[in-house]
């Protein structure tokens, strides 16, 4: 079955750096890969979408990459601000219905002053 | 800003009772869904709708029904909640279209059962 794999652990890191997530996905070769942000309390909000011919895609300060052979893609945020803070979701199209997509369990990011 | 709205927000009610959570958007989509979540899990999709009468099951299995009398709205009911039901239920919409459409959420009901 498919599976997604992002960081349990939330991650800390210092404002001005750049912050870097990653998901891992199994069983799988998806045509596209999204990336969504959640706050506590909220619904998700969509970023970004990467397709499986596209190396990087960029969007201000958002950096996605997708390597279909690692089956991994990276989501990077540069000169993080603690306005970033956030849990960040990882999705995938199912192999079978791509109208319905899988979440993964989300990496919970701290940019701290 | 995505215009998808879900009511009530907050929802604390006793064992039993007849539960409907409301879920409009203003975007004209066709594909609707729904989704459970608990605290720091990922969203499990428990209702999926084509369009207006085309609704099926999701991958959790749920004793929530829905329905899709008309494009804009699709409300999720249950019959007579138990403390098992309690999480937090996202509504999410996207355009009808096979190439890769971003869903956009509400700001879900975070549903206690006592």
């Amino acid at each position: 079955s498919q599976k997604i794999e992002q960081n349990s652990e939330a991650l800390n890191i210092q404002e001005g750096k750049t912050a870097t997530l990653t998901c891992n996905y199994t069983n799988y070769s998806p045509a596209y890969l999204q990336w969504y942000r959640q706050d506590p309390g909220r619904g998700p909000v969509f970023l970004l979408l990467i397709r499986e011919n596209e190396k990087e895609k960029r969007k201000e300060r958002l950096k996605v990459t997708f390597d279909t052979t690692l089956k991994q893609s990276l989501f990077h945020i540069t000169a993080s601000q603690p306005a970033d803070s956030a849990t960040y979701l990882c999705a995938l199209p199912r192999y079978s219905s791509a109208s319905k997509i899988i979440f993964g369990s989300g990496t919970r990011l701290s940019i701290r002053p | 800003e995505a215009d998808i709205y879900q009511t009530p927000r907050y929802l604390v009610i006793g064992t039993g009772k007849k539960i409907t959570l409301e879920c409009s958007q203003t975007m004209g989509h066709d594909k609707m869904y729904w989704y459970q979540q608990d605290p720091g899990m990922e969203l499990h999709l428990i209702h999926y709708s084509y369009g207006v009468n085309s609704t099926e099951k999701g991958d959790l299995s749920s004793e929530s029904t829905v329905s899709r009398i008309r494009t804009e709205h699709f409300p999720l009911t249950l019959e007579s909640a138990r403390p098992s039901h309690t999480s937090q239920y996202l509504c999410a919409s996207s355009e009808w279209d096979n190439s890769n459409q971003p869903q956009h959420f509400g700001d879900g009901t975070r549903l206690s059962i006592l």
